[in-house]
């Protein structure tokens, strides 16, 4: 069945330090891809999506590309900042239900 | 427009007590959905609604029920609680079925222990 991995975390930064997030999926069919957020205490945000191959989704200074011929979305950042400290959530939508399939999440420390 | 909401924020419960997750969306989507998110598991998704009326499981629905009250409300039941549900709880709405974008809209969610 479809799914989706991304990589371990925790990840801890210094504030201005580049952030790569890797993800990539296994899915029959196209896909759309998203990356949602969650601080803490709260619940998830969209942060970004593509929706076919090629496309490039960005939103607050992350980019990610829909790359089919390595089927991943890699989230990136050229700077990262204390407020982006949360949980990243690479997901696809590929559920025979319509609803979203999850990476497990990856922890992200920003330190000043 | 508050988006989706879910109440209550926290609860805890004996084994073997029941309760209901309310969920509410002020979209006006067609879908609604339950998760629950654990440690290092990511989303599991434990039922699903597509509309009014209709409801189908997920991949984790032992030990829960649904109701799709009408096109805004969703709730979860849990009938007879155990400690592997102990867990946070996510209600999430889009557009569709076969229609729009996938993305979805997620609840503050509902931090449930049992013990």
């Amino acid at each position: 069945g479809d799914s989706v991995t991304q990589m371990e975390g925790p990840v801890t930064l210094s504030e201005e330090a580049f952030l790569t997030i890797n993800c990539t999926y296994t899915a029959t069919g196209y896909p759309s891809l998203f990356w949602y957020v969650q601080y803490p205490g709260e619940g998830l945000q969209l942060l970004l999506k593509a929706t076919k191959a090629d496309d490039k989704g960005s939103n607050k200074g992350f980019e990610a590309t829909y790359r089919k011929e390595t089927t991943s979305f890699h989230l990136e950042k050229g700077s990262v900042q204390v407020s982006d400290s949360a949980v990243y959530f690479c997901a696809l939508s590929g559920g025979s239900q319509g609803n979203l399939i999850f990476g497990k999440g990856t922890k992200l420390s920003v330190k000043p | 427009n508050a988006g989706v909401t879910q109440t209550p924020k926290f609860q805890v419960l004996k084994t073997g007590q029941s309760m209901t997750l309310q969920c509410a969306q002020d979209m006006n989507h067609n879908s609604m959905y339950w998760y629950r998110q654990d440690p290092g598991m990511g989303l599991r998704l434990i039922y699903y609604s597509a509309s009014e009326g209709t409801t189908d499981k997920g991949e984790v629905p032992n030990g829960y029920n649904v109701s799709r009250l009408n096109k805004r409300e969703f709730s979860l039941r849990l009938e007879s609680a155990a400690p592997s549900q102990t867990s946070v709880y996510f209600c999430a709405s889009r557009t569709g079925p076969g229609e729009g974008s996938y993305e979805q809209y997620f609840g503050p969610g509902t931090r449930l222990t049992v013990t």
